[in-house]
């Protein structure tokens, strides 16, 4: 079946400590992103990659980037994590006009 | 920004009863789109609607694109113990963003 794939399901790092998290798709779909969701709340975009065009939100800081090698996969980058970065980070990917977005299982990621 | 107001935040319903939630917005959408979130995952899509006025079912799910496409409803029916979980409306902003509800906790009392 056609998905979105994120690996580790689980991660845990020490403050400061860069880690990534990555996220693979069978879908062939020419948009991804990337989300954090803190508690029971909405996810929050940090950027998309357009084909290879990256889009980058007003309020990402800094310590997060991204890289698309390829159409099938998107690494997320956490330069220095802070305890405030713990949280579920989730991948989705959609195609071009049609706006349905489709999510992978998301990481959790636990700073200590 | 454009924001959607979900309401209700959070429902403790019987097992057997039917659940309505909603989705409205100052600004108009073309699509609207429901999700569930289980605990510990990430969200699923359970129905995308495209036309105002448009009402679709999926199993036990109804949701309907209100005439005015400013606001949505999903509808369960006969709700089970794993309907648990947390719901989501979401519509696309300019570009290919979505913007979401806060979200509908649903809890069932069995």
């Amino acid at each position: 079946d056609a998905m979105v794939i994120q690996n580790p399901r689980y991660q845990v790092t020490q403050f400061g400590k860069p880690v990534t998290l990555s996220c693979s798709q069978t879908l062939n779909h020419n948009v991804m992103y990337w989300y954090q969701q803190k508690s029971s709340q909405a996810p929050k975009l940090l950027f998309h990659y357009y084909d290879k065009d990256f889009n980058n939100e007003a309020d990402t800081p800094d310590n997060f980037q991204s890289r698309r090698p390829n159409t099938s996969f998107c690494f997320l980058d956490i330069r220095s994590p802070g305890l405030g970065d713990a949280a579920m980070y989730l991948c989705a990917t959609s195609w071009g006009a049609y706006n349905e977005q489709f999510f992978g299982p998301g990481t959790r990621l636990t700073v200590l | 920004g454009q924001q959607l107001n979900q309401s209700p935040q959070s429902m403790f319903i019987q097992e057997g009863e039917d659940v309505s939630m909603n989705c409205t917005s100052s600004s108009i959408f073309n699509t609207w789109l429901w999700y569930k979130q289980d605990p510990g995952e990430g969200p699923v899509l359970l129905i995308a609607l495209y036309k105002a006025g448009e009402l679709t079912s999926n199993g036990r799910l109804t949701a309907q694109f209100g005439i005015t496409r400013k606001d949505s409803f999903l509808n369960i029916s006969a709700s089970i113990p794993s309907d648990v979980g947390i719901y989501f409306c979401a519509g696309p902003m300019y570009g290919n963003k979505l913007v979401f509800g806060a979200g509908t906790i649903l809890r069932v009392k069995s």
